[in-house]
């Protein structure tokens, strides 16, 4: 099976932009989480789809937003782009909801200048 | 919420010795608790996973243990190999229902030939 893909890989944007971010999860797998990853505090969960629905959230500001599409597809946006939302963003998909192996996408590089 | 604290946050062996990544964390109900290899520029890695009803698990040359009462868990690699240098980062799951992972900071791991 393929694996998780992530597009773009690699985007520079100024300040006060937005940004959308794409994720296509392994064949078959229902849920979409996505994560920022940054030197200083490591991999950070942003929040969980599953069958289209947001399921959980984490401590990020309401400029971070996302959407699941039917066929599993997520996308993730950030408006109003600040510096410190330079990162890596990583999107993991699993089989089923809940506690189970997640696989990692390889990422998209934002640099917010 | 959940805390996961990683140690220690560099680790150098020579080849052949075995290292020891460990992990605590803070919710009595987490019970999923995954390991990552991320090597320079790559994604995380799905290396091993445990559940709380299992105290130890092997894959090779690598073991990870658990500890319910202590809310620690461990990562062991023996025979370590240059190929082994990477960050390693443990994670943890309640069981909420949801797939949310709480990652500790990650351990950069140096197997020197």
């Amino acid at each position: 099976k393929a694996g998780v893909t992530q597009t773009p890989r690699y985007l520079i944007k100024t300040r006060g932009q937005q940004v959308t971010l794409s994720c296509s999860p392994i064949s078959g797998h229902r849920s979409v989480s996505w994560y920022q990853q940054t030197p200083g505090q490591g991999l950070q969960f942003l929040f969980e789809y599953f069958s289209e629905t947001q399921r959980n959230k984490g401590n990020f500001p309401g400029r971070f937003s996302g959407r699941q599409f039917s066929n599993s597809r997520s996308e993730m946006n950030v408006s109003t782009l600040e510096l410190g939302d330079s990162a890596l963003y990583l999107c993991a998909s699993s089989q089923q909801q809940g506690p189970y192996e997640q696989y990692f996408g390889p990422g998209t590089r934002l640099t917010v200048t | 919420g959940e805390n996961v604290e990683q140690h220690p946050s560099t680790l150098s062996v020579q080849e052949g010795d075995s290292a020891v990544i460990k992990c605590t964390y803070s919710d009595s109900a987490s019970n999923y608790f995954p390991w990552y290899k991320q090597e320079l520029g790559k994604r995380p890695q799905l290396i091993i996973d445990i559940r709380s009803n299992v105290g130890e698990k092997k894959d090779q040359r690598i073991a990870v243990t658990l500890n319910k009462t202590a809310k620690h868990f461990s990562l062991h690699i023996t025979e370590t190999q240059p190929e082994d240098s990477a960050v390693y980062f443990c994670a943890a799951s309640d069981n909420s229902g949801y797939s949310t992972l709480t990652f500790g900071k990650g351990t950069m791991l140096l197997v020197s030939p």
